[in-house]
């Protein structure tokens, strides 16, 4: 089936670096998209991206949807303690009843 | 709108045992969805409705699992018998179609002893 890789698993940072995440897939993708999971809740969309090659920001995100259609990529600027989280992309396939296929996530921790 | 709900929020139980876990979904929402979570394998699809009607049960592990979905705001996942790799977080998410933004609950932690 398919599947997304992202590494690593866990990323250290300090509060205000920027950070970089990305994805992979060994399949084509229609639709890209991020989420944020914090402890004790469910995952919350943070981008969705429709095109190849499309670039969207949200706030200090910025994530931008692969020309080949099989990655894209999540920075966070200028980092603070409130971002630490799991970040899981998500692909999309089109079809009237596709359905999201997540990666594993990874863990994002902010040394104040 | 109160969101996604789910209950319980935490089930400890005892291997053997039956566990159903509720969902209620966002309202005008068409799509239900019903994932687990573990270290091992991330989120994964167990099954997903559409107006009430089961879609894609294909993600669904064994014949132990099922799952309902009688109204348009109400569903259950249910494991019966439950076994000790149940244990993991189920998550329930509605949408307005099944290429809109999927709108997660707190999720149900599970412990099976």
């Amino acid at each position: 089936g398919q599947q997304l890789n992202q590494s690593p698993q866990s990323m250290f940072i300090q509060e205000g670096e920027d950070v970089s995440m990305n994805c992979t897939s060994s399949s084509i993708f229609n639709t890209w998209l991020w989420y944020k999971q914090e402890p004790g809740e469910g995952p919350v969309l943070l981008i969705a991206l429709y095109k190849a090659g499309e670039l969207t920001s949200n706030g200090r995100l910025t994530a931008q949807f692969g020309i080949t259609r099989k990655d894209s990529f999540l920075n966070i600027s200028a980092s603070i303690p409130s971002d630490v989280g799991i970040y899981f992309c998500a692909g999309q396939s089109h079809g009237a009843n596709s359905k999201l296929t997540f990666g594993k996530g990874i863990t994002l921790s902010v040394r104040p | 709108d109160a969101g996604v709900i789910q209950s319980p929020r935490h089930e400890v139980t005892e291997m053997g045992q039956e566990v159903t876990l509720r969902c209620k979904p966002i309202s005008g929402h068409d799509y239900l969805f019903w994932y687990r979570q573990t270290m091992m394998r991330g989120l994964e699809l167990l099954i997903y409705f559409n107006n009430n009607v089961p879609i894609d049960d294909s993600g669904m592990p064994e014949d132990r699992f099922s799952a309902k979905m009688p109204n348009a705001s109400f569903s259950t996942l249910k494991i019966q018998p439950s076994e000790p790799r149940d244990s993991a977080v189920y998550f329930c998410a509605s949408s307005f179609s099944v290429t809109n933004e999927q709108f997660f609950g707190p999720g149900t932690r599970l412990t099976v002893l």
